[in-house]
């Protein structure tokens, strides 16, 4: 399918695990993004990344981590999940163009209990 | 402190009629400021990007509006839909070098009423 995917839709998980959220995109965008959505703040970047191999921290990268290995995946690593990490997760894509429009993920709700 | 404000924080409206929503940003320097629609539990999608230079965008029913010096902008939409309903979210961004930096307002939560 064209476009953006996120998997899992949704995940509940226990304070302490390890959850990867996973991203893929068909555009072959150079840039890709991960946000945190949460009720009374707009949407935060984690972290993006300009190309393959690399990435760079954005507002909030404390507890996270990602990779790109390949332009079309951006995977988001929580390493040992916590409670303030509930949220929605949307990964997002842009090209090059001038415009820098930006195409959002259906997104990922997580639960850390 | 939020950066980018946005009023009102909900409105509703009846079906056919026109609604303005605001976005005050304190963000600088900017390149671009976007609107985007977000309905309940989707991603954002963009309705509007415009640079520091331009004044008004339209896409549709959908017109925004941009004011640097006051640092404002204005998303008007002109005889609204039940489908027009959903979250409205105002971003200002900088890129610069490489380097992204996207403030996103709050939202403003529409309703549209039959």
């Amino acid at each position: 399918d064209a476009g953006i995917t996120q998997s899992p839709r949704y995940k509940i998980t226990e304070t302490g695990r390890q959850v990867t959220l996973m991203c893929h995109q068909t555009w072959s965008h150079s840039y890709m993004f991960w946000y945190r959505q949460d009720l009374g703040h707009g949407l935060r970047l984690i972290y993006y990344s300009a190309a393959a191999d690399i990435t760079d921290k954005g507002e909030v990268p404390d507890g996270y981590v990602v990779s790109r290995s390949k332009t079309e995946n951006f995977p988001l690593t929580l390493e040992s999940a916590t409670r303030s990490q509930t949220s929605v997760y949307f990964c997002a894509s842009e090209g090059l163009a001038a415009s820098h429009e930006q195409f959002f993920g259906p997104g990922t709700r997580l639960t850390v209990l | 402190k939020n950066q980018v404000e946005q009023s009102p924080q909900s409105l509703i409206i009846l079906e056919g009629k026109n609604c303005t929503l605001q976005c005050n940003y304190t963000v600088s320097p900017f390149s671009n400021l976007r609107w985007y629609k977000q309905d309940t539990g989707r991603g954002p999608v963009s309705l509007t990007i415009m640079t520091f230079s331009e004044n008004t965008k339209s896409n549709g029913r959908y017109t925004a509006t941009l004011d640097a010096d006051t640092k404002q902008s204005s998303l008007h939409i002109t005889a609204s839909q039940l489908s027009d309903s959903a979250s409205y979210i105002c971003v200002v961004g900088e890129f610069f070098s490489g380097t992204y930096k996207y403030i996103f307002g709050t939202g403003t939560r529409l309703k549209v009423l039959a």
